[in-house]
């Protein structure tokens, strides 16, 4: 199956701060999500994005298909951002995951 | 839309007893997934259906784990005998055709004593 790899594993960030996030995946896709998952662990869809860029407020995502990476950015980062960000991809398999922790 | 609905929300059981977790996707979602989380090895897809018909469950780690889909509404994982190791998040999602509007349910927190 396809592999997934994010990073960095661990990102410790002053609120206020910008952030970008990758995925790296082995195989070409046609489906790749993000996902948050808030310290009380739920799991929220962030992007669906197969392909191109997306924003959605202070996050926005890309995914470059041919060279099967995608980035998430967060901009200027409130604790609440804090948790887990996941990518998925075809079949819905997950990475391993970054985790956010954003200080007041 | 109330989302995906589990239940129970934490599961308590001494080992060897039987655990039936239970999910409800969205109405008009055509595709249920079943997640565990653990620390150890994060989130894996135990099994997934499509059209109430399971697609891949090559996840599902032993013969003591079962799931079925008898309607488009509903769905259980069975975990028979339980063991301390099958503790763990065990979370459900659904989403249209193509894995687009995908959502998870709150989950199901299972303690196995």
């Amino acid at each position: 199956g396809i592999q997934v790899e994010q990073s960095p594993p661990d990102l410790i960030l002053q609120e206020g701060a910008n952030s970008t996030l990758r995925c790296n995946f082995s195989d070409s896709v046609n489906n790749l999500q993000w996902f948050h998952q808030n310290p009380w662990g739920q799991l929220i869809n962030l992007f669906y994005i197969p392909s191109g860029t997306k924003q959605n407020g202070r996050l926005s995502a890309t995914t470059v298909a041919t060279e099967r990476y995608s980035l998430l950015y967060i901009s200027s980062s409130q604790t609440t951002d804090s948790g887990v960000y996941f990518c998925a991809v075809p079949d819905m398999r997950f990475g391993a995951g970054t985790r956010l922790t954003v200080k007041p | 839309d109330a989302g995906v609905i589990q239940s129970p929300r934490h599961e308590v059981t001494e080992m060897g007893q039987e655990v039936t977790l239970r999910c409800k996707p969205i109405s008009g979602h055509n595709s249920l997934f079943w997640y565990r989380q653990t620390m150890m090895r994060g989130l894996e897809l135990l099994i997934y259906f499509n059209n109430n018909v399971p697609i891949d469950d090559s996840g599902m780690p032993e013969d003591r784990f079962s799931a079925k889909m008898p309607n488009a509404s509903f769905s259980t994982l069975k975990i028979q005998p339980s063991e301390p190791r099958d503790s763990a998040v065990y979370f459900c999602a659904s989403s249209q055709t193509g894995f687009y509007g995908y959502t998870f349910g709150s989950g199901t927190r299972l303690t196995v004593v």
